[in-house]
């Protein structure tokens, strides 16, 4: 199976600030990425599909990047509503597999 | 509004086994194939298994650890999706989402505690 390995596992940014986030496949996936966000408590919400599309509804500072085996997530100015877990996720084949996660915390 | 609400985890001793229900709504259910995902205590999600619609075929898919154990099947005139589990282990302890998709997870539920335990 496809293996996700997120980067760092912890994340300190203050409110305000830009944070980016990296997610690299064992093989490559090409653009069949997503990234979903994960309150403490709460199931997870899509954010990004297609590695670089925002799903309904997520503001403009969430942008994403990437192909093949390296992508990004960026929040360009923290909220205190961005502090979360964040998962990237292939659907290139399956079985579809999950990064181990990324925490932002604040700083 | 679409809401996916899941029912019947619980306490239950190795080897036996559990049915957790999905019950949707606020979209037509028959239209969208359902998945559902998993996460262990304090860990990472795992994806469980799908069953597309109907249109295509009602197939299911199942991770390796799970196959031959876990049936994914759907009730579309209840709009009701359901996860069978048989022969469960303690490692299949976790919280289970029901989410809407085979590919991608554009709406879940708040998901519902199976313990594995004996």
């Amino acid at each position: 199976e496809i293996v996700m390995t997120q980067s760092p596992a912890t994340l300190s940014v203050s409110p305000g600030e830009r944070a980016t986030l990296s997610c690299r496949a064992s093989q490559s996936v090409s653009t069949n990425l997503a990234w979903y966000q994960q309150k403490p408590g709460q199931a997870p919400r899509l954010l990004i599909y297609g590695a670089s599309t925002r799903a309904t509804g997520i503001p403009a500072r969430f942008s994403a990047s990437g192909s093949g085996t390296e992508f990004t997530l960026t929040i360009s100015s923290l909220q205190s509503e961005d502090f979360a877990f964040y998962y990237c996720q292939q659907y290139d084949k399956w079985p579809w597999t999950f990064g181990q996660g990324t925490k932002v915390e604040i700083k | 509004e679409v809401q996916l609400v899941e029912s019947g985890g619980s306490l239950v001793q190795p080897g036996r086994s559990l049915r957790l229900s999905c019950s949707a709504s606020g979209f037509t259910f028959g239209d969208y194939p359902m998945s559902w995902v998993r996460q262990a205590p304090g860990k990472g999600l795992e994806w469980v298994g799908f069953i597309r619609n109907k249109a295509y075929g009602g197939t299911t898919q199942y991770v390796a650890s799970v196959k031959g154990r876990f049936t994914i099947s759907r009730d579309d005139s209840k709009s009701i999706a359901y996860l069978q589990m048989n022969s469960l282990k303690t490692e299949d302890t976790a919280v289970y989402y029901c989410t809407r998709g085979d590919v991608l997870s554009d709406y879940w539920g708040q998901g519902t505690l199976v313990t594995v335990s004996s």
